[in-house]
């Protein structure tokens, strides 16, 4: 069965970066883009962009361009999603998604000081 | 790349129906059928109950329906029941692999 397994929950300080990784298992991780969305506390889901794990190939929402980093280790399967420069307001829980039907667990990102 | 339109609540009683609208623009909901709907409990993560506007996964009862019309995309729950209280996302396409989601609606079972 498909199955898509992230990194566990991260504390970090105003201004460092965050790396998560999203493992997937049960179906060919090369022939389906990646996306990653985010969900920070009392607001919506919040699409932050796609990898396709075949090329290497990304496109960002323009709110994380220049901060966030999609990439990817075909040899096991994995997804990574960086963000740097990080605020308080980036607090939140972040998902990889084949969009539709399979999402991560979730891992909680905490920014504070 | 802004956000779809969504009521922040909507409620209704056991058994009823509700409607969720979802309201975009013609580069979003209005120029694509790919509109889709999550249902999603504190703590979990979303799962899909409508797809391309009006499709549902295997699994999903068929008391969830999806339309659109114009920029406007509608999620109907029909018979509501107590597990359907949850918050629920739209999401579009909006061209070139971009997706945009709504604000999110609480629905609530009285």
């Amino acid at each position: 069965q498909v199955q898509l397994v992230q990194s566990g929950a991260e504390v970090k300080k105003p201004g460092a970066s965050v790396k998560v990784s999203c493992k997937a298992s049960g179906y060919s991780f090369i022939s389906y883009d990646i996306n990653w969305v985010r969900l920070a506390a009392g607001q919506g889901l919040e699409w932050m962009g796609w990898m396709n794990p075949n090329s290497g190939n990304t496109g960002y929402a323009q709110k994380f361009q220049g901060r966030v980093t999609m990439t990817r280790n075909t040899s096991i399967n994995t997804a990574y999603m960086e963000l740097s420069s990080l605020r308080s307001e980036d607090t939140a829980v972040y998902y990889c998604a084949r969009l539709g039907l399979y999402w991560g667990q979730g891992t909680l990102v905490t920014v504070s000081s | 790349q802004s956000a779809l339109t969504q009521p922040p609540s909507a409620s209704g009683s056991p058994g009823q129906s509700v409607t969720i609208s979802c309201t975009g623009t013609t580069s979003d909901v209005g120029g694509y059928n790919y509109v889709s709907w999550y249902q999603q409990h504190p703590g979990k993560a979303p799962k899909l109950m409508i797809y391309e506007v009006s499709k549902r996964p295997s699994g999903v009862p068929d008391r969830f329906s999806g339309s659109k019309s114009g920029n406007t995309a509608s999620l109907t729950v029909s018979g509501l029941q107590a597990e359907d209280e949850a918050d629920y996302y739209c999401s579009s396409y909006a061209g070139s692999k971009i997706v945009v989601f709504g604000g999110g609606t609480k629905l609530t079972v009285l």
